[in-house]
């Protein structure tokens, strides 16, 4: 069983459509996070929930949306996608804030 | 704002050499963490230090903690082709205790046979 599982894991669209990323941690975790990885490789924090509250909300546009609907989720929407979007991005869960953080595979985004 | 300076950016060597690779920042961190992420998939902690001047081995890998807590090297000794991945450093950052991460810009080893 994966800890932390996200869907999909690769996401090809068109500028300005609007599309979301699924993250769900098997493992009773308390806290998780949506992490963006550049083309160079360069890893920076965007959104933290602990037990579904916001505890983390980085410099990011506010066309990206994170919604945790229960502990065990985080999904990331994400509004009128723009080239600059196109990264990886991780989820990743933690027991609570400042404990080890186990990430999932990443969701690649491609905007054309 | 919480910088780490990491480098070297990319290393090629060959299998058997040493290497090491260093975070470096003006900044205090509580901990210090290594990461290790293959293609495709996400980072896989290694090690967490917290004290200063602290030194932890994990098999040919060694970590240290700069005593000031600012700074932090990982030594590779007589490196393997599997241990080619990206290495990530990330510092606990923030007053709170949020869980934030502030990362370096990684490095990329490759290790050839």
């Amino acid at each position: 069983d994966t800890a932390v599982s996200q869907t999909p894991k690769y996401l090809v669209t068109q500028m300005g459509n609007d599309k979301s990323i699924k993250c769900e941690q098997n493992l009773g975790h308390d806290t998780m996070y949506w992490y963006k990885q550049d083309s160079k490789k360069f890893l920076k924090i965007m959104f933290s929930y602990n037990n579904k509250e916001l505890i983390i909300n980085e410099t990011v546009p506010n066309r990206f949306s994170p919604k945790s609907p229960d502990k065990a989720h985080l999904n990331l929407h994400i509004n009128s996608l723009e080239l600059g979007d196109s990264a990886v991005y991780f989820c990743a869960s933690s027991q609570y804030p400042a404990n080890i953080q186990y990430f999932g595979a990443g969701t690649r985004l491609s905007v054309l | 704002t919480q910088l780490l300076e990491q480098s070297p950016q990319f290393l090629s060597i060959q299998e058997g050499e040493n290497l090491t690779v260093y975070c470096n920042s003006s900044s205090v961190f509580s901990s210090l963490q290594w990461y290790r992420q293959e293609p495709g998939e996400g980072p896989v902690l290694l090690v967490t230090v917290v004290t200063g001047g602290e030194v932890k081995k994990l098999k040919r890998l060694t970590f240290q903690f700069g005593d000031a807590r600012k700074d932090s090297s990982l030594h590779i000794t007589a490196a393997q082709p599997g241990d080619t991945g990206l290495y990530l450093c990330a510092g606990a950052g923030g007053s709170s205790n949020t869980g934030k991460l502030i990362f370096g810009q990684g490095t990329t080893l490759q290790v050839k046979p």
